[in-house]
């Protein structure tokens, strides 16, 4: 079963850095994954699509601030020089046949 | 600019029916598939269909399957999902989403439209 396994949250400091996991089920460690952001009483937005090989795409208009990477069935979202509008949800996301599955999300709080 | 904007979304009662559009412009919007998902207050996001760009293809939830029905027009830039037999537990904003071109993600959303379901 495809599944996407998140921390529910995490913090760090005003201008610091902070990397957020996103975890593939058992046997879908080669699957490609989308990092959504969702600043609160807001909809989502797209950050970037991340590869198995921790190739990656942005956005339109994502800062380079937001960079994404691999390891096995982990998944990375890094964010750097944190700033207080990071504070939000983020969400990682994939697909399968026929479906398509998000994490439970990670809230992420600027100190 | 990608444009997406929801329409349609109210208070049912349980039991009801509802159609939600989405207005799409910016882009060719018969080249792209398309999602819509959903947030029920205070909770996660949970896809619940999506339809290729011919509507040759479409795929549903499970918690959806046999309720709701999604549907595209190209010629008027719209997508739509026709909610029946709605439940309390499909309360929720209902986001309109365009696909990426290489992979079933959503790269553009909509700003979402509330769907209330209670007597």
């Amino acid at each position: 079963q495809l599944v996407l396994t998140q921390s529910p949250s995490a913090s760090a400091s005003l201008g610091a850095s902070v990397k957020l996991t996103c975890t593939l089920s058992s046997g879908h460690s080669g699957y490609a994954i989308a990092w959504h952001q969702q600043q609160p009483e807001k909809g989502p937005r797209f950050l970037m699509k991340l590869n198995n090989d921790g190739s990656h795409t942005r956005g339109d208009g994502i800062p380079d601030r937001f960079s994404g990477s691999s390891s096995g069935a982990e998944r990375y979202l890094s964010i750097s020089s944190l700033q207080s509008e990071d504070e939000a949800d983020y969400y990682c996301q994939t697909w399968g046949t026929g479906i398509q599955v998000f994490g439970g999300g990670t809230k992420l709080t600027v100190l | 600019e990608v444009q997406l904007v929801e329409s349609g979304g109210g208070l049912v009662q349980p039991g009801g029916s509802l159609r939600l559009s989405c207005a799409a412009s910016g882009f060719t919007f018969s080249n792209y598939n398309m999602n819509w998902v959903r947030q029920p207050p205070g909770k996660g996001l949970e896809w619940i269909s999506y339809i290729s760009s011919s509507s040759t293809t479409i795929h549903n939830a499970d918690s959806v399957k046999g309720r709701f029905t999604i549907s595209r027009d190209n010629a008027k830039n719209s997508l739509y999902l026709q909610m029946n037999s709605l439940r309390a537990e499909d309360t929720a904003v209902y986001y309109c989403a365009r696909c990426g071109n290489d992979g079933r993600y959503e790269d553009n959303w909509g700003p979402g439209i509330l769907v209330t379901v209670s007597s």
